[in-house]
């Protein structure tokens, strides 16, 4: 089955840096990798997400790139203020058309952003 | 999370009892995903559903654990027989064909 790592576990970052999240998947079969921001008690929250076809996709203060060959993609997070801490995860998925399939998540990366 | 709803909240049960929780999915969606979370871990698949269908239960211990997605009303994953090992939050993710999935709050299991 997939097997998702991420890294690293823990990162925190000075207001109005950039954080970087990466993590690597083991299916070649898998062809749909969303982000997740998870609060304190609260669930999961979709903040962006991408598929094989396609290498970065950006939105706002927030892009994913993708690299097929390697099995890896990451997350990046410009200008970031106080409101971005959270714990982040990345998943993967094989989804096709008509079909759709569990997600498999990464371990998390704790984000903080310091004043 | 808009959308996606699941109660109880927090349920308490003691060992031996039996866990109920149950998710409303986004309107519109017809698959439901339950996952467990552990302190400090991510996310673990335990069952895909479709209107009454089970699609793959592959994460989902064989004994004691059991899901349903009726025709009418919302998913159950029912938890029989508790142990201080079930305690977890349990999530579910819900979503229509090869799309994106959106999650409940979650059901926080505490097993005294």
């Amino acid at each position: 089955g997939e097997n998702v790592e991420q890294h690293p576990s823990t990162l925190s970052v000075q207001e109005g840096d950039s954080a970087v999240i990466k993590c690597t998947y083991s299916d070649s079969a898998s062809n749909y990798f969303p982000w997740y921001k998870q609060e304190l008690g609260k669930g999961p929250q979709l903040i962006i997400d991408i598929r094989s076809n396609v290498g970065e996709k950006k939105d706002q203060r927030i892009a994913v790139t993708l690299n097929k060959t390697a099995k890896h993609f990451s997350l990046h997070i410009t200008e970031t203020q106080p409101e971005d801490s959270a714990v982040y995860f990345c998943a993967a998925s094989s989804i096709n058309t008509g079909t759709a399939s569990k997600l498999t998540f990464g371990t998390g990366t704790r984000l903080q952003v310091t004043l | 999370n808009a959308g996606v709803m699941q109660n109880p909240r927090h349920l308490v049960r003691r060992r031996g009892q039996e866990a109920r929780l149950r998710c409303s999915p986004m309107k519109g969606h017809s698959h439901v995903y339950w996952y467990r979370q552990l302190p400090e871990e991510g996310l673990k698949f335990m069952v895909y559903l479709q209107k009454e269908n089970i699609i793959d239960e592959s994460g989902m211990p064989k004994e004691r654990f059991s899901a349903e997605f009726p025709k009418e009303g919302p998913s159950i994953l029912r938890i029989q027989q508790v142990v201080r090992g079930d305690s977890a939050a349990y999530f579910c993710g819900t979503g229509s064909s090869y799309n994106e999935q959106f999650f409940g709050p979650g059901t926080r299991l505490t097993v005294l």
